[in-house]
């Protein structure tokens, strides 16, 4: 069975705090992604990589950067967290890149910027 | 540029009862097609996808769909709801390279007794 894990269920912070999510999986899958959910907007693609080291944005990259220094870890970084990222964030990841391939999703983080 | 909509925000249905859901897409190329199921406090998970072949296509916990080329639609289906089939779904199409997704907004079922 494939296994993505997130290192928080919920996480509370202040506005302006550096914000970390790691996202884990060990299918040894070269592709993971980081989406944000919102009510009404359906989970939108903020960055991918394909590769260690290798990264690209998705839709919404603004205010957030990431890092892949590991096959098996993709973290997600909010500089400045602020109010409006208040969100559910999942981290998913597949192997290689055909079409038709099936993305593997973690439980997800809320996390609350106060 | 490609886009999902999924038309129903809720909706409520009884136990026992037959299921739609809608959706239809936008994309220039043949699409590859996913509903995706999340229970309340959980990920995503994959119910089923097409990418080619047989037109309807068959998933996991008794959910089909029918992609229609013509209508540009996938709607998901099921004869019979249970009450455990309460949750959101999500249709997305991949997009480009790298399989990336595009999801619809969403629809929340809910399911009475």
């Amino acid at each position: 069975d494939v296994k993505v894990t997130q290192s928080s269920r919920y996480l509370v912070k202040r506005t302006g705090e550096k914000v970390f999510l790691e996202c884990v999986q060990d299918m040894d899958h070269e592709n993971m992604f980081w989406y944000r959910q919102d009510p009404g907007l359906g989970l939108r693609l903020i960055y991918f990589s394909y590769d260690v080291k290798m990264k690209e944005k998705g839709d919404i990259p603004e205010g957030y950067s990431v890092s892949r220094e590991k096959k098996e870890r993709f973290s997600l970084i909010l500089e400045s967290a602020s109010t409006n990222q208040t969100s559910m964030y999942l981290c998913a990841s597949l192997t290689g890149g055909e079409g038709t391939d099936t993305q593997y999703f973690g439980p997800g983080t809320r996390l609350t910027v106060l | 540029a490609q886009s999902v909509t999924q038309p129903d925000i809720h909706i409520t249905v009884s136990e026992g009862a037959s299921l739609e859901l809608r959706c239809n897409y936008s994309y220039g190329a043949t699409p590859y097609l996913f509903w995706y199921v999340q229970s309340p406090g959980q990920g995503l998970q994959l119910l089923l996808k097409y990418f080619s072949g047989d037109t309807l296509v068959q998933g996991i916990k008794g959910f089909e769909a029918e992609f229609k080329r013509s209508q540009s639609s996938f709607n998901l289906r099921k004869p019979s709801v249970h009450w455990s089939d309460a949750a959101e779904y999500f249709c997305a199409v991949g997009s480009g390279g790298y399989n990336k997704l595009i999801f619809g907004a969403g629809t929340r079922l809910a399911v009475h007794p």
